[in-house]
């Protein structure tokens, strides 16, 4: 079992409806939650982190965590062409000040105009 | 643009040759992570620096490879008799809790 899972897709949403990403974890003791949208052939950035359960919203974005369930997801609402890109989960465990950050291998999004 | 910066941003070289590449980091921050990702791929941790300490190393990391962070600052990644399988993106990212990566170096091993 791969300690961070996310279908790879690619997942086909139209324009203007909601595109949904799930990622599921294996290390229960895991603290935040990061999703990055990666363009391709460029660098991870930021989308947004959460890390307590429940919703968090930013924008178009939200981000759901259920810990009992080892489960993230992303929502972005309103779905652009320029929302088309591959999307990481990413996962932190921190102790004794060391990070222990696990990516998942992410999910590819295409928006259909 | 996040503030992490790479160099070179583009890497061509004859197997058997080493590289390094460079990592400036954002300047507070004192977390410092090297990556390689491959095409489908999600990064791969390579070593973590915390201040000029190396405190993490991935097994997947052989002994060509070599990393420093001198006075915590700059840090620079070294790949010894480069192979084809080296070929990746090497990111570079930088954090006090959140990661921000650089722009990636691409290596192509010929």
């Amino acid at each position: 079992q791969k300690e961070v899972e996310q279908n790879s897709g690619p997942l086909s949403v139209p324009e203007g409806a909601i595109a949904s990403l799930n990622c599921t974890y294996s290390d229960r003791g895991s603290q935040s939650f990061f999703w990055y949208r990666q363009y391709s052939g460029k660098s991870p950035e930021l989308i947004m982190f959460i890390y307590s359960n429940g919703d968090k919203e930013d924008g178009r974005f939200t981000a759901q965590l259920n810990k009992a369930s080892q489960y993230v997801s992303l929502l972005i609402r309103d779905s652009q062409p320029s929302d088309s890109a591959t999307y990481l989960c990413a996962v932190i465990r921190e102790s004794g000040g060391y990070q222990k950050v696990t990516f998942g291998t992410g999910t590819k999004l295409q928006v259909i105009p | 643009d996040t503030g992490v910066s790479q160099d070179p941003r583009h890497k061509i070289t004859k197997r058997g040759q080493n590289v390094t590449f460079r990592c400036d980091p954002i300047s507070e921050h004192n977390r410092l992570y090297w990556y390689r990702q491959t095409l489908g791929q999600g990064p791969e941790f390579l070593t973590y620096f915390q201040n000029e300490a190396q405190l993490e190393k991935s097994r997947l990391l052989s002994d060509r490879f070599s990393a420093e962070r001198p006075k915590g600052s700059f840090s620079t990644l070294e790949i010894q008799r480069t192979e084809q399988g080296d070929s990746a993106m090497y990111l570079c990212a930088s954090s006090l809790t959140t990661q921000y990566f650089g722009p990636g170096t691409r290596l192509l091993v010929l």
